[in-house]
């Protein structure tokens, strides 16, 4: 059973707020990814991380920003929110080998006014 | 780059009726292949992968898919849909990216379940 944690699970935040979305896992697993779900269900990566120090832009272009300062944990950050930043946000995880296997936090639903 | 489809982002079965999902894949060597389940404001949880070995791989709740490359196919079964079947099902292939290994994930299926 993966133990990956999104908080909050919903944020409804004004228009200009700084937001920041927290992921964490306790596997140990080196990849870290966040991804950005539409209402109608399609995911897209935005960013990915392998390991410490290591973060990367996915292939949707998005104005978030990431960091990767402990394994366990890779935060999304919002300088400026907006209402086309309204979304779902998953994070997920997985480890070098299994398949590249990746298990799900419980997301976070986003609501920009 | 690999692609995936899913064929019908809605499918409508009854209850005890077979469920029949289907994926294609795009690929000239064999994939890493998943298909999750994502219920209704949840995260997606994994049902079942292929890796390697036999082509027939049984998942979680009763699922299985089988991976048939002459097809480049991995459709998703269940024998008799169960109401708590009803859900967002998606799947996705592993591929290496600009030297980076991702998943490519289709655009789901709405599966409802009729009484």
């Amino acid at each position: 059973e993966a133990d990956i944690y999104q908080t909050p699970r919903y944020l409804v935040i004004g228009t200009g707020k700084k937001i920041t979305l927290e992921c964490s896992q306790t596997m140990g697993h080196d990849k870290m990814y966040w991804y950005q779900q539409d209402p109608g269900m399609e995911l897209h990566l935005i960013h990915y991380s392998y390991g410490v120090n290591s973060t990367e832009k996915g292939d949707l272009s998005s104005e978030s920003t990431v960091s990767r300062i402990r394994t366990e944990h890779f935060p999304l950050t919002l300088e400026s929110a907006r209402p086309s930043h309204t979304s779902q946000y998953l994070c997920a995880s997985s480890e070098f080998g299994d398949g590249e296997t990746q298990y799900f936090g419980p997301g976070t639903r986003l609501l920009v006014l | 780059a690999q692609s995936v489809t899913q064929l019908g982002s809605h499918v409508s079965v009854s209850e005890g009726a077979l469920v029949l999902l289907r994926c294609n894949y795009s690929s000239s060597v064999p994939p890493y292949l998943f298909w999750y389940v994502q219920y209704p404001n949840q995260g997606l949880q994994l049902l079942l992968k292929y890796t390697t070995g036999a082509t027939l791989v049984k998942g979680i709740n009763g699922f299985e898919a089988e991976f048939k490359k002459s097809e480049t196919s991995f459709h998703l079964t269940k024998p008799s849909a169960h109401m708590s079947d009803a859900a967002e099902y998606f799947c996705a292939v592993s591929d290496r990216i600009q030297g980076a290994q991702k998943l490519v994930f289709g655009q789901g299926t709405r599966l409802t379940i009729n009484p």
